[in-house]
């Protein structure tokens, strides 16, 4: 059974930092892109990041780019998110997403997905 | 970036009715890289539809999607209680992978 468990959400003060993390299992990670994607409240997703599966090709969405960095460790079956100089408006549920398996390093569709953690950003 | 419109905003439509869903991107999507999503309150989204039309594992065939370029469209033949959720549509041909703003189909 696939999962995407994410961990290090919480509240933090504007200006602060925090470092998700998303355990995976059931699968291969080292076969597969993965992205983050988050979900103010109310709102619908927003994609924020994507890293290739030998983490070759990265890209972030405008808003989180020069804050924000992905990585992951293959052999640890994870995926990460750096976030720094947070703002109110990085609030919101961040999930971990894994991409299609199409035997090429090209962003696909997002088919599964974990959970989520809540990131509060907030005086 | 490419930006994404979906209409209509919302649907009311009863158990059994058909449903009609558009997404349109401000940009031609290259190879069909447009994707539809379902999400129910309180769960991650729910991968439908790639490449514009193909169903993704374990999903209804009463969920189709077609489209190229610009137009994209989600159709549901036959709503079932557990279809009334929001729809978003996205593009993943094209960083920024974009999400449209969705559409949410209730009941009448």
């Amino acid at each position: 059974e696939v999962q995407l468990v994410e961990s290090g959400g919480g509240l933090v003060k504007p200006g602060g930092s925090l470092r998700l993390s998303c355990a995976t299992s059931g699968f291969t990670l080292s076969s597969y892109g993965m992205n983050w994607v988050r979900q103010a409240p109310g709102k619908g997703p927003e994609w924020v990041s994507y890293i290739s599966s030998s983490s070759s090709y990265i890209y972030y969405a405008d808003s989180v780019k020069g804050r924000f960095t992905i990585s992951r460790d293959n052999a640890k079956n994870s995926l990460y998110l750096q976030m720094n100089s947070l703002r109110a408006e990085d609030t919101a549920v961040y999930y971990c997403a894994r991409d299609r398996w199409t035997g090429v390093a090209v962003p696909d569709a997002h088919e599964e997905w974990g959970q989520g953690t809540l990131v509060t950003v907030s005086s | 970036e490419i930006v994404l419109t979906q209409s209509p905003g919302s649907l009311s439509l009863s158990p059994g009715e058909r449903a009609t869903l558009s997404c349109r991107t401000s940009q031609s999507v290259g190879s069909s890289f447009l994707a539809w999503y379902q999400q129910r309150p309180g769960q991650p989204p729910r991968l439908l539809i790639y490449s514009a039309s193909s169903r993704a594992t374990g999903i209804p065939d009463r969920f189709s999607g077609s489209g190229s370029g610009t137009d994209y469209t989600l159709t549901i033949s036959r709503l079932e209680p557990e279809d009334f959720a929001v729809y978003y549509c996205q593009q993943y041909g094209t960083s920024p992978f974009t999400f449209g703003p969705g559409t949410k189909v209730d009941i009448k």
